[in-house]
């Protein structure tokens, strides 16, 4: 079975410029979830899907970001315009609903994809 | 609100030596889960082991053990007979409440391990 998986691994763009990075959780997972890690700080909360639904968008930095799951499957997060201080490393994550056969443990985590604002 | 503390941000262990990462948490609610991730240069997260708060014993994982001690909250991981392999960024979390696979993971500030050989 495929892990979670992201696009690009890496991101190089310019301040100003809008990038799209995207998550394709594990097949089934209701849950989906954005964190990221900027340089030398912790691994921080962005968002929670629940299928399609934004269950907690709470670790979101400001409306320069945006995030969409459309159908419940993969999702997207947009950054327009990127600053300087949204570089850093993002991860997905996804987990299966403990209600339909989940483990009340684990989130798996994709490999990341570092994005580099200059 | 619930926080994660490592202190130590590098340590270089002896390869074959034991080793522990030190690991604090503070929360109010009774319910919650301590949960180890390995980064390794590579970057992807790599869930290592679980520990419930509820759970009378120590988890163990191969050679991952969790030293739980719930009046201190502390959550420290003992890495046995250390491998270059273990080099690496180890982050400590929690599961924030309400306590399901659905609630988000905080995570402390890492410790990067470098094994000598």
């Amino acid at each position: 079975e495929a892990g979670v998986t992201q696009f690009p691994s890496h991101s190089v763009i310019e301040k100003g410029q809008t990038v799209t990075l995207r998550c394709d959780p594990i097949s089934g997972h209701d849950n989906l979830y954005w964190y990221r890690r900027v340089m030398g700080k912790e691994i921080k909360f962005l968002l929670h899907f629940v299928k399609e639904s934004k269950q907690d968008e709470s670790g979101m930095p400001n409306n320069r970001f945006l995030a969409e799951r459309t159908g419940g499957t993969y999702s997207t997060l947009k950054v327009q315009p990127a600053e300087l201080e949204d570089s850093g490393v993002y991860f997905c994550a996804s987990s299966q609903d403990p209600y339909s056969g989940g483990t009340l443990v684990e989130q798996y985590f994709g490999p990341g994809t570092r994005l580099t604002v200059t | 609100a619930q926080k994660i503390t490592q202190t130590q941000p590098g340590m270089f262990v002896q390869e074959k030596e034991a080793v522990t990462l030190d690991c604090t948490y503070d929360t109010s609610d009774p319910s919650y889960g301590l949960f180890w991730y390995k980064q390794p240069s590579s970057g992807e997260m790599i869930f290592l082991i679980y520990q419930g708060s509820y759970d009378q014993q120590n988890a163990t994982e191969g050679r991952y053990s969790l030293n739980f001690q719930k009046a201190r909250k502390s959550a420290n991981l003992v890495i046995s007979a250390s491998q270059l392999g273990d080099s690496a960024m180890y982050f400590c979390a929690m599961r924030e409440l309400p306590y399901s696979s659905a609630s988000k993971i905080i995570f402390g500030s890492g410790t990067r391990l470098s094994i000598r050989p």
